[in-house]
């Protein structure tokens, strides 16, 4: 079992839907982080969350400790937030990935 | 501030040669990272530097890798007598600080082992 698990893998979406994103994951952390990677390869970091909530635009993003469980939100997606999110922890000094999770918004 | 920056973008060899990836971090970034990347799946985590002196090795990282950092700036990651299963995407992030400080990620350079 991953130490980072993200659900779905896949997502197709229409211009204007709202959009969840899941992380779970099994380790100790300090921080979590949602990254957002475009086609060849480019990451660029969204959020870092120790708890609560952030919103920045349309994104959100909500951690709960105790369940050792995040959220990333889009509102009122659009065809360019197609791209691959990742979550990733912060365990002891680096970083552990999920496996990310392929967004397609539709026009 | 040109961010972080990785050459060449894309490599391709023969296997069994050696390749040498190149990093230059953000300028007064103290820490660097090393990730591997295969298709589909996320990065995974090679080995970090603290100014020169390298703090963590994966044991993924075998002893065909090595990875110095040799006057705490610019970076570099070697593989020696390279096998069709180091294809992938290497990636390279600075941050300023230790700790959960935010890391910037360079465009990769993408190794292709024929």
């Amino acid at each position: 079992k991953n130490e980072v698990e993200q659900s779905p893998q896949n997502l197709t979406a229409q211009e204007g839907e709202f959009i969840t994103i899941n992380c779970s994951y099994s380790v100790g952390i300090s921080a979590l982080h949602w990254l957002q990677q475009h086609p060849g390869g480019g990451i660029v970091s969204l959020f870092m969350l120790s708890s609560g909530k952030k919103k920045h635009g349309r994104l959100i993003a909500t951690i709960n400790i105790q369940e050792k469980h995040s959220s990333l939100h889009i509102t009122a997606s659009h065809p360019r937030d197609s791209a691959v999110y990742i979550c990733a922890v912060h365990n002891t000094d680096k970083l552990i990935f999920g496996t990310g999770t392929r967004l397609q918004v539709f026009p | 501030d040109t961010g972080v920056s990785q050459n060449p973008r894309h490599k391709i060899t023969k296997r069994g040669q050696n390749v040498t990836f190149r990093c230059d971090p953000i300028s007064e970034h103290n820490r660097l990272y090393w990730y591997r990347q295969t298709l589909g799946q996320g990065p995974e985590f090679l080995t970090y530097f603290q100014n020169e002196a390298q703090l963590e090795k994966s044991r993924l990282l075998s002893d065909r890798f090595s990875a110095e950092r040799p006057k705490g700036s610019f970076s570099t990651l070697e593989i020696q007598r390279t096998e069709q299963g180091d294809s992938a995407m290497y990636l390279c992030a600075s941050s300023l600080l230790a700790g959960t400080d935010t890391q910037y990620f360079g465009p990769g350079t993408r190794l292709t082992v024929l």
